[in-house]
């Protein structure tokens, strides 16, 4: 069955920079697009970008260009998103979400567990 | 970048039936997914497409689109139905997605 299994918790001070890892397993790592979601304690949703597990490009939305880096490592099927320069807004849950793979339909199939990172001095 | 407007809470009786909404331009192109979210869980899947049910998704859940927008209507609410449900939907970029603020739904 498909998972996708995200890395522990983190908690990291202003300025530093945290590393999710995302897991997949039970389907063919390189032929989904996997997207990053975020959610702030208490707020809604939040779509970060997604990367082409394939040819590993990449794209972000633009509130997170040039903090935000995707990455993936097809060897161990994981992919990994890093985010620079923390500020205390960034405390939130993040979830990795594997595209659908539809040309046409646009869904996220199955999520992470989520991974809460909080920042603070 | 688009975006998807929902309306902050809405309830229901138990056994009656709600319809969740979500306003924007990207709805006139593509169709919406939505996903249910309990405190401290993932978001699960529950409608994609015109009105697709995941394996598991009850058939009380079903979806509909016209114009700018989608709606999520469930039939006969159940107490487990109590939730957030947020839309999503693809943006003007090929790649890029967009969701809603999300709905609190209370079942009284």
């Amino acid at each position: 069955q498909v998972q996708l299994v995200q890395s522990g918790a983190e908690v990291k001070k202003p300025g530093a920079s945290v590393k999710v890892s995302c897991k997949a397993s039970g389907y063919t790592f390189t032929s989904y697009d996997v997207h990053w979601v975020r959610q702030a304690p208490g707020q809604g949703l939040e779509w970060m970008g997604i990367i082409n597990p394939s040819g590993e490009s990449t794209s972000y939305a633009q509130k997170f260009q040039g903090r935000v880096i995707m990455t993936r490592d097809t060897s161990t099927s994981t992919v990994y998103m890093e985010v620079s320069s923390l500020r205390s807004e960034d405390t939130a849950v993040y979830y990795c979400a594997r595209d659908s793979g539809s040309s046409w339909l646009y869904y996220f199939d199955y999520w992470g567990q989520g991974t809460l990172v909080t920042v603070s001095s | 970048s688009s975006e998807l407007t929902q309306d902050p809470a809405v309830s229901v009786a138990l056994g009656q039936t709600v319809r969740i909404t979500c306003q924007g331009d990207s709805l006139r192109s593509y169709y919406a997914s939505w996903y249910q979210q309990k405190p401290g869980q993932a978001p699960v899947l529950v409608i994609y497409g015109r009105s697709n049910r995941p394996s598991g998704i009850p058939d009380r859940f079903s979806g509909s689109s016209s114009g700018n927008t989608a709606s999520l209507t469930i039939t006969g609410a159940q107490a487990e139905d109590e939730a957030d449900y947020y839309c999503n939907s693809r943006d003007s970029s090929y790649s890029h997605r967009v969701f809603g603020g999300g709905t609190k739904l209370t079942v009284l």
